[in-house]
């Protein structure tokens, strides 16, 4: 069974300063990666996917992450967070299927932004 | 940009009483799901259905919960007798079907039972 792991439940980190968030799954094969980002209020907003190629896939608002199949990972990384982005982060895998993909999470990065 | 809705956002309940709660996935979308997340846990994975009929779900469905697309736009999740357990924020989420399409996300039903 597939499962994801976001090994920080909080971040803090300063306006303009850089951020990365980790992931780690543990999946047969390698399964469709994804970042979704919630603010409070909100569903659910995808910033970025990956399904192969490119290793680093670039997603909305200055959002990029990174696949690295040797460690499991889909870190996630903006260079300069804004105000705006304190929100809760959560990875999700799903299975390289053709159609009607179950997302399974991690359990989510809650990010705080100082001024 | 069309988005998926659902309502209500707060629903508070007796232990035992039957609840529905709605969607009205995206128009043009063939696959839908819920999900739900407890405080402070992961989004979970409930059910998935297409074409009319479950095509996936987890083990937290069980009996005491269906769906239903009852008019061709509405998706319905109902808890027949809910225990306090099922508290939590349920997701509907709907994608046009292929694997590589991005699941579009409501903003959650808050379920509270009392």
């Amino acid at each position: 069974a597939q499962s994801v792991t976001q090994p920080d439940i909080h971040i803090t980190v300063s306006e303009g300063a850089s951020l990365e968030l980790r992931c780690n799954y543990s999946y047969g094969a390698t399964p469709y990666l994804f970042w979704y980002v919630q603010s409070p209020g909100q569903g659910l907003q995808l910033l970025l996917k990956y399904f192969s190629g490119d290793t680093l896939v670039q997603g909305i608002k200055g959002f990029e992450a990174e696949f690295k199949r040797s460690q499991s990972s889909f870190n996630l990384r903006k260079p300069s967070v804004h105000w705006s982005d304190a929100a809760e982060y959560f990875c999700a895998v799903a299975r390289p299927i053709t159609a009607g993909n179950k997302l399974t999470f991690g359990g989510g990065t809650r990010v705080l932004v100082k001024p | 940009e069309p988005e998926v809705t659902q309502t209500p956002s707060h629903q508070v309940t007796q232990m035992g009483q039957e609840v529905i709660l709605r969607c009205v996935p995206i128009s043009n979308h063939l696959y839908f799901y819920w999900y739900r997340q407890i405080l402070g846990q992961k989004v979970e994975f409930l059910v998935s259905f297409y074409n009319n009929e479950i095509s996936e779900k987890s083990e937290i469905f069980d009996d005491q919960f269906s769906v239903e697309r009852p008019d061709g736009s509405n998706f319905t999740l109902k808890i027949r007798s809910t225990k306090l357990e099922d508290s939590a924020m349920y997701f509907c989420a709907s994608t046009r079907g292929s694997g590589t399409d991005t699941q579009y996300f409501g903003p959650g039903t808050r379920l509270t039972v009392l």
